[in-house]
């Protein structure tokens, strides 16, 4: 059965960068048709989609957050990272890994199918 | 951006009721809508994908409707389990977008 999971530093400082790791087990990262994503969420708020990468490396960002994320993939380790930089406390939120399924049947539709349970980053001094 | 727009916020239900939740998006997005369960605590969980399609596992009694702009999820007969926040999720074009929530409570 697939799992994500999440790991990194739970605070960070303002000004600093952010960086976290999903580790995935039971499945390949490098599998076609899937893509790798970082979906956040402010405390008591909704969910805001980050960005995804593919393993081949391809990366596509939210253009509110472009010109501070960075995705990266290590299929070796098969585990997919996010670094956001610059953060301020408006960053403060849990930050889940999930992978993106293209539908085999119609080929055009998304949806994230699995999630890992999800890491609490606080952004305070 | 597509904006996605939930009514109601939130709605209080009893057990065995039927409830229906509402999706709007900004602009047309033909089927491409995806509906999720969060609990407190937990990650959102997949319902609902392409507008009506169960996800493998989902219990029958959840559903959905629509295309083009407006959506529905409707749960059948609600279940103590089903006391949670229900987001829709547009994937028709990035960034991909979620609607505000809607929180079930129990009356």
């Amino acid at each position: 059965q697939l799992q994500l999971q999440e790991s990194g530093p739970g605070l960070v400082k303002p000004s600093e960068t952010l960086s976290l790791t999903c580790a995935v087990s039971g499945g390949s990262i490098s599998r076609s048709g899937y893509y790798w994503d970082w979906i956040r969420q402010p405390p008591g708020k909704g969910l805001e989609w980050i960005g995804s990468v593919y393993y081949s490396g391809s990366t596509f960002y939210n253009p509110s957050l472009k010109s501070r994320v960075t995705i990266s993939v290590d299929t070796s380790k098969n585990q997919f990272s996010l670094k956001l930089s610059s953060v301020t406390a408006a960053d403060t939120a849990v930050y889940y890994c999930a992978r993106r399924v293209r539908d085999i049947v119609t080929t055009t539709q998304y949806y994230f199918d699995h999630w890992g349970q999800g890491t609490l980053v606080i952004v305070s001094s | 951006d597509i904006q996605m727009t939930q009514s109601p916020s939130s709605l209080s239900a009893s057990v065995g009721d039927g409830v229906t939740i509402t999706c709007r998006a900004s602009q047309t997005i033909s089927s491409y809508l995806n509906w999720y369960q969060q609990k407190p605590g937990k990650a959102p969980k997949l319902l609902i994908y392409g507008a009506s399609s169960l996800q493998s596992g989902v219990p029958s009694r959840f559903s959905g409707s629509g295309s083009g702009t407006d959506f529905t999820l409707t749960i059948s007969s609600l279940q103590p389990e089903d006391f949670a926040t229900y987001y829709c999720q547009q994937s028709y074009s990035t960034p991909w977008t979620f609607g505000q929530g809607t929180k079930v409570e129990t009356k």
